[in-house]
Order: C-alpha cells, then structure tokens, then sequence
C-alpha cells in the first residue's frame, strides 16, 4: 500500500468547522483526492489538489503539502448530513488510485 | 437514471460457485475500475481498463478476473468464490482529462457462505 493513514473516526458539532486529516508515505503520485461516502452508498468526489495550497469549494476546503507528507479536508458550517466518511486517495499517472480507509464523521446537533 | 450501474445490488453464493458481477455506464468514459472495500481497509483497486482492449491488474487481482465487453460495459468474475471474497464491489469510471476524478456505481455487496 501508500501508507495513506486518517483517524478512524472524529465527532463535532452542528454549524461547527472541523479539518480531517491524511498523512501518506508516498511520492510521484499526480493528485491527491477528497471523496464522501454516506453509510451504505457510493463514495462522491469532494475536491482534489495537484498543487500545494488550499483548494475552496463552498463549505469544503482541502489542503496539499507535498514537502509535509499530509493532506486536510477542512468542513465548514458542519450540517447534520454532513455525517459520513471522508476518503482520501492519492492518484499515480492518472489510472491508479489508493484509498486510505476513511474517517467516519459524526454531527451532532 | 444513474450514470454507472452495477447489477446485482446484493448477492449470496456459496464457496467454491463462479459468480460475475457487471458493471455498465453512460457516461461515456473510457477508463473503468473495479474496487472492493472492507470495514478498516477502506477501497483496494482489483482491476482496471482504458479501453476495450486493455486490461491491467490492481493491487489485490488474485481470484479475480474482468472482461471489457465494451466502452460501456466492465464485468468482473469470481471463478471460484471464497469466504474472504465477501465484501462490499465498487465499479467506477473516470475520463481522459488532465486531472481524473471518479464516479462510482451503487455499489454490491456479495457475501460468500
């Protein structure tokens, strides 16, 4: 594997802002990928960077450090359905992607 | 309806029994992946193709086998189902631009007795 590693499981709070965090050993890769997927359903692609920096899309924000080794997804205004797990992949030569084994997410009201 | 479907949704079959699940799209991509995800391990790539006439091998292929029947259709087999074969199959397509996302099929969920 990449070694893509997330916490297994994280809990905030209704209108609350939480990061999800994604650390990986691995190089060469062209992208690294955010996708949610609720309990029982396909994943869905969230955001991407192929360059370092913060990439905005509404309420989800995700991060690059290439130099650091992690990537973050950062939820904003966090909303009940908001609650799912988050997965991190890194992309190589546009046709292999490696999952990490996500990060189930808990809102509360 | 859905751009990527999967048949069946769910399926229970027996050790040892071939199975084949299917996978077809309209989103008219090129390039289609089989995954299977267990609980803890998040989603391993089985197979993978670019076009009807490629065939590459993921990270965990052994027990599996795929045929690319079409641009739409990517169907993987079980030739000889075992219980640790039990798990959740996605299939997925992307296309051919600079930065590839993918779109998943709903998904099936096999269980091997």
């Amino acid at each position: 594997g990449q070694n893509i590693d997330q916490p297994t499981e994280m809990t905030a709070t209704e209108g609350a802002i939480v990061q999800i965090n994604c650390t990986y050993q691995t190089s060469g890769f062209n992208g690294l990928f955010w996708y949610q997927q609720h309990a029982g359903e396909a994943p869905t692609f969230l955001s991407y960077n192929v360059l370092d920096g913060l990439e905005e899309k509404g309420r989800f924000s995700s991060f690059l450090s290439r130099s650091k080794g992690y990537s973050y997804l950062l939820l904003k205004e966090l909303q009940m359905k908001d609650s799912a797990s988050y997965l991190c992949a890194v992309g190589y030569n546009f046709n292999k992607f490696y999952f990490g084994s996500g990060t189930k997410l808990n809102v509360k009201p | 309806d859905a751009d990527v479907t999967q048949t069946p949704r769910n399926r229970i079959t027996k050790t040892g029994k071939r199975i084949m699940l299917e996978c077809s799209q309209t989103k008219g991509h090129d390039r289609m992946y089989w995954y299977r995800q267990d609980p803890g391990l998040g989603l391993r790539l089985i197979y993978y193709s670019f076009d009807v006439k490629d065939i590459n091998k993921g990270e965990i292929s052994d027990g599996y086998s795929v045929s690319r029947q079409a641009q739409a259709k990517f169907s993987l087999s079980l030739e000889s189902a075992i219980p640790n074969q039990t798990a959740l199959y996605f299939c997925a397509t992307s296309d051919n631009t600079a930065v590839e996302t993918q779109y998943f099929g709903p998904g099936t969920r096999l269980l091997v007795l």
